[in-house]
């Protein structure tokens, strides 16, 4: 079946430091591929997507790649910022019987100390 | 541009009552809905989509049962609540038809039965 693994949290980081929140998945195809913030007391947004393989999507200087070979699209940024502290999810769009479904991750929670 | 609202924001309750939430999108017109619930500590968890007006699928057996009387109103009601209906609801909204794969999520519901 369609799954997804995040690492667990909480990660703890100093202002500055390089993120890496590790994502992989399970799926039958090519399923498209998400990040998630939810920053405290608030629902989630879209963080950035990936639809195809080696495709690369970014936003607010977060990356992620998605590589078919390992089934992985990890989430990172160069340097994060206190304002960088939330939840983060991984997610994969499942087509079945006619509809896309999300499936998520348990989430990640990142912590940013100044 | 398109908007989700839901309410209430946060919700306490003692076991055995009735629930109702509520959630309304602007913007757009025969949307996909879908209610999700995150218990603490939790991954999100999709508990009903609806690709209609009266059409709604269950993703998982519980206590919960949803409605969509118009076209842009999602309900999340119980008859009698239980101290594992405690939770985060999230409620989204996607564009319709098989093409659409991004999900836009509501502020959330935070529910605690006591």
């Amino acid at each position: 079946g369609n799954s997804v693994t995040q690492m667990e949290g909480p990660v703890t980081l100093s202002e500055e430091a390089f993120l890496t929140i590790n994502c992989t998945y399970t799926a039958t195809g090519y399923p498209s591929l998400f990040w998630y913030v939810q920053y405290p007391g608030e629902g989630l947004q879209l963080l950035l997507k990936a639809t195809k393989a080696d495709d690369k999507g970014s936003n607010k200087g977060f990356e992620a790649t998605y590589r078919k070979e390992t089934t992985s699209f990890h989430l990172e940024k160069g340097s994060v910022q206190v304002s960088d502290s939330a939840v983060y999810f991984c997610a994969l769009r499942a087509f079945s019987g006619g509809y896309n479904k999300l499936i998520f991750g348990a989430g990640t929670r990142l912590a940013v100390h100044p | 541009s398109q908007t989700i609202h839901q309410w209430p924001a946060t919700l306490v309750q003692p076991v055995g009552s009735p629930l109702s939430l509520e959630c309304t999108v602007e913007g757009t017109s025969n949307p996909n809905l879908y209610w999700y619930r995150q218990a603490a500590g939790r991954g999100l968890q999709l508990l009903f989509y609806s690709v209609g007006i009266g059409q709604i699928s269950s993703e998982v057996p519980q206590n919960l049962s949803a409605s969509r009387p118009q076209d842009r109103q999602f309900i999340l009601s119980s008859k009698k609540l239980l101290l594992s209906d405690s939770g985060f609801y999230l409620c989204a909204w996607s564009v319709s038809g098989p093409l659409s794969y991004t999900q836009y999520f509501g502020p959330g519901t935070r529910l605690t039965v006591l």
